[in-house]
């Protein structure tokens, strides 16, 4: 199957800061990549599609200016959480897919101190 | 927009035992539904998915099965094993995307416990 990285698996910050997350397709092209997050014990919950060359479509009630998305390569898409707080500590997962199947990437564990 | 239900939230079999999972999804235009399978900490793996034009797939103890007029679709697990206890999701595509870049949806997820 298709392989999706993420980059990085883990990261620990202080309250006000960025941390940004890559998300990459490694052997495959990716017009489209989605990025979720997922609270302990909860679903994924989708907050946005990250189009290649174009505005990030997210969903209703994410804040696309604390959550920056560029897809600015077939193979590379970024989620940046701007002004992290403790409430925005999550699992954020990406997909992609190159044909009917999604595949995911591993995951990146914020935490916000 | 798409929304998936799924039931129940938490499920504890003995050993040796059947598994169903149920799912309903809203958009009657939704036209892939995989389910997933994810451990502690780890990403969502897929373990069987259907089409819309298909009412059925199986593949080995995993089978799933799918009523587009009720909209609804069900994950199957037989003979279970202790390695089977994990998270399972399932998923609709809406039909809001084109061709296979369409978003998912999850439903809400269900704990399988498997009873040694």
């Amino acid at each position: 199957g298709a392989v999706v990285s993420q980059h990085p698996s883990w990261v620990i910050c202080k309250s006000g800061t960025s941390v940004k997350i890559e998300c990459r397709s490694l052997d495959f092209q990716a017009t489209t990549m989605f990025w979720y997050r997922q609270f302990p014990k909860q679903s994924l919950m989708l907050m946005a599609t990250s189009n290649e060359g174009s505005k990030a479509t997210y969903e209703q009630g994410v804040e696309k200016d604390k959550f920056l998305i560029n897809h600015a390569s077939l193979t590379l898409s970024t989620l940046t959480v701007t002004s992290a707080h403790p409430e925005d500590s999550s699992f954020y997962i990406c997909s992609a897919s190159p044909y009917n199947e999604q595949f995911f990437g591993p995951g990146t564990r914020l935490t916000v101190l | 927009g798409e929304n998936v239900e799924q039931h129940p939230s938490t499920l504890s079999v003995q050993e040796g035992d059947s598994a169903v999972i149920k799912c309903t999804y809203s958009d009657s235009a939704s036209n892939y539904f995989p389910w997933y399978k994810q451990e502690l900490g780890k990403r969502p793996q897929l373990i069987i998915d259907i089409r819309s034009n298909v009412g059925e797939k199986k593949d080995q103890r995993i089978a799933v099965t799918l009523n587009k007029t009720a909209k609804h679709f069900s994950l199957h697990i037989t003979e279970t094993q202790p390695e089977d206890s994990a998270v399972y999701f399932c998923a609709a595509r809406g039909a809001g995307g084109s061709g296979n870049t369409g978003k998912l949806i999850f439903g809400q997820g269900t704990t399988l416990q498997v009873k040694p």
